[in-house]
C-alpha cells in the first residue's frame, strides 16, 4: 500500500463546475497536509495547508481533512481553464520521520 | 526577490559523468530538500537538511550526494552510480518543522 494515494485522473470538469479530488494516507500518526499544484512542466506552488479536521477555506477551494477516515479532499468551486494542472496530495507524518510524502498527483483538465 | 533558485534548467550528460545541480535560497529558511520526479509520478525526496553542516538521506538517496556549507544553499550531485538519472529535480526549502515548502523551477536532467 503506498503511503499516500491519488487518482491519477485525468479529471474533466466542465468550466464552472466542481472539481473534487480525493487523497488517502497510511500513517494514522500523520498531522499535516497539504495540496500542491503543478502546471505542466513547471515547479509544484503551495495552495492549501490544512491540520484539523473540518473544512478551511481559502478562494474557490476548499481543504477537507478526515482524520478518523484517514482522507483528505480538495474541492475547487468554479473551475476555470487556468485551474487545469496536476494536484498533489502531500503529507507530514510521524511514521516518515516528519519527512513530506507526496501521492502521485491527479491530473485536472477543466473545459470552456 | 526572495525565492529559491535552481541552475542550470536543462543539463545532458553523458553515461559515467558526475553533475551537478545548484540550488540557492534567500528566504532564511533552515531546511533544504532535494525531490525527484518521473514523468507521470509523484515527487521522491533524495536527501534532505534541517540545519548547515547536516543532511540526511531520504528514500532514494543511492547515487546521489549532497552538502550544506552554507544556509543559503544546497548542491546535489548525480554521480555515475545513479543508474537511471534521467529526471526532473526540483530543490525546496521552508522553515524547519513544516511542510510547506517554496519550490525553485527544476532542473531537468538527460542521460545521452
Amino acid at each position: 500500500q503506498k503511503e499516500v494515494e491519488q487518482n491519477s485522473g485525468p479529471l474533466s470538469v466542465p468550466e464552472g463546475a466542481i472539481a473534487s479530488l480525493n487523497c488517502t494516507y497510511s500513517d494514522r500518526g500523520s498531522q499535516s497536509f497539504f495540496w500542491y499544484r503543478q502546471y505542466s512542466g513547471k515547479s509544484p506552488e503551495l495552495i492549501m495547508s490544512i491540520y484539523s479536521n473540518g473544512d478551511k477555506e481559502d478562494g474557490r477551494f476548499t481543504a477537507q481533512l478526515n482524520k478518523a477516515s484517514q482522507y483528505v479532499s480538495l474541492l475547487i468551486r468554479d473551475s476555470q481553464p487556468s485551474d487545469s494542472a496536476t494536484y498533489l496530495c502531500a503529507v507530514k507524518g510521524v511514521a516518515a520521520g516528519n519527512k513530506l510524502t507526496f501521492g502521485g498527483g491527479t491530473r485536472v483538465l477543466v473545459k470552456p | 526577490d526572495g525565492g529559491i533558485t535552481q541552475s542550470p534548467k536543462y543539463l545532458f550528460r553523458k553515461e559515467g559523468q558526475n553533475v551537478t545541480l545548484s540550488c540557492e535560497q534567500n528566504l532564511n529558511h533552515d531546511a533544504m530538500y532535494w525531490y525527484r520526479q518521473d514523468p507521470g509520478q509523484g515527487l521522491r525526496l533524495i536527501y534532505y537538511s534541517q540545519i548547515v553542516n547536516d543532511f540526511q538521506k531520504g528514500d532514494i538517496a543511492e547515487g546521489y550526494s549532497v552538502s550544506r556549507e552554507k544556509k543559503e544553499s544546497f548542491p546535489l550531485t548525480v554521480t555515475s552510480a545513479q543508474k537511471n538519472p534521467t529526471a526532473f529535480y526540483l530543490c525546496a526549502s521552508g522553515a524547519r518543522g513544516t511542510g510547506e515548502l517554496f519550490f525553485g523551477e527544476g532542473s531537468r536532467l538527460t542521460v545521452l
